[in-house]
């Protein structure tokens, strides 16, 4: 059964530091990789998706890569802002299962 | 990406009671739709898979019979809680895989459900 990992559960950083959030998981035979960005009682903004085959992909400020064979990713965040924050959420899905296992999350707060 | 609508956003309801919440996939029909449950200051966890046509696949633990799903239409599922009691309290989001070849999974905007 996959499970996934987010390190750390929380974190606190001043604005305009640049940040990394960890993501582990179990089975390396995945489809693909998603970033999720949740704010309080909100539901989920897709942020980044990454397929098995690839290694990383960016969207502005926003970097995911993904170590497959080490069942590893990491969403680097350059340049925060307080808008930044939210609980940011690693999901993975399976090879010929559709649905997504998540994280328990990583929640960040940007100070101003 | 997909547009995917949940109604109703928010619902507060007495013990014993059923709610309904809808899923639709409004901009492209969707054979398979995901059930979501995240319990407060927790992750997502799967519920169920909702097939257009046929029964929905429920995941270990999931109570099929209390949980019903109904898939009546390529842009329509339907998950009723049936006489909900307080630890049902939950937030529930609904998925729409994409079309493509990457498996995108496009979310709602949940359902905030609150049983009293």
């Amino acid at each position: 059964k996959q499970e996934v990992t987010q390190i750390p559960a929380a974190l606190s950083v001043p604005e305009g530091e640049n940040l990394v959030l960890n993501c582990s998981f179990t089975d390396s035979a995945i489809y693909n990789l998603q970033w999720f960005r949740q704010d309080p009682g909100k539901g989920l903004t897709s942020l980044l998706l990454i397929q098995s085959s690839q290694r990383e992909q960016t969207s502005g400020r926003l970097n995911a890569s993904l170590d497959k064979s080490s069942g590893r990713s990491t969403l680097y965040i350059a340049a925060s802002q307080p808008g930044d924050s939210a609980t940011y959420l690693c999901a993975v899905s399976d090879t010929g299962r559709r649905a997504l296992t998540f994280g328990s999350g990583t929640r960040l707060q940007v100070q101003p | 990406g997909a547009v995917v609508s949940q109604h109703p956003s928010r619902v507060i309801c007495k013990s014993g009671t059923s709610v309904k919440i809808e899923c639709r996939s409004l901009d492209f029909q969707a054979t398979t739709m995901f059930w979501y449950r995240q319990f407060p200051k927790q992750s997502l966890m799967l519920m169920a898979t909702s097939n257009e046509g046929s029964k929905a696949t429920y995941e270990q633990g999931v109570e099929k019979d209390k949980f019903l799903i109904n898939h009546a239409s390529l842009t329509l599922s339907t998950l009723t809680v049936t006489s909900a009691h307080p630890e049902d309290s939950s937030f529930y989001i609904c998925s729409v895989p994409g079309l493509g070849l990457y498996n995108e999974q496009f979310f709602g905007p949940g359902t905030r459900l609150t049983v009293l």
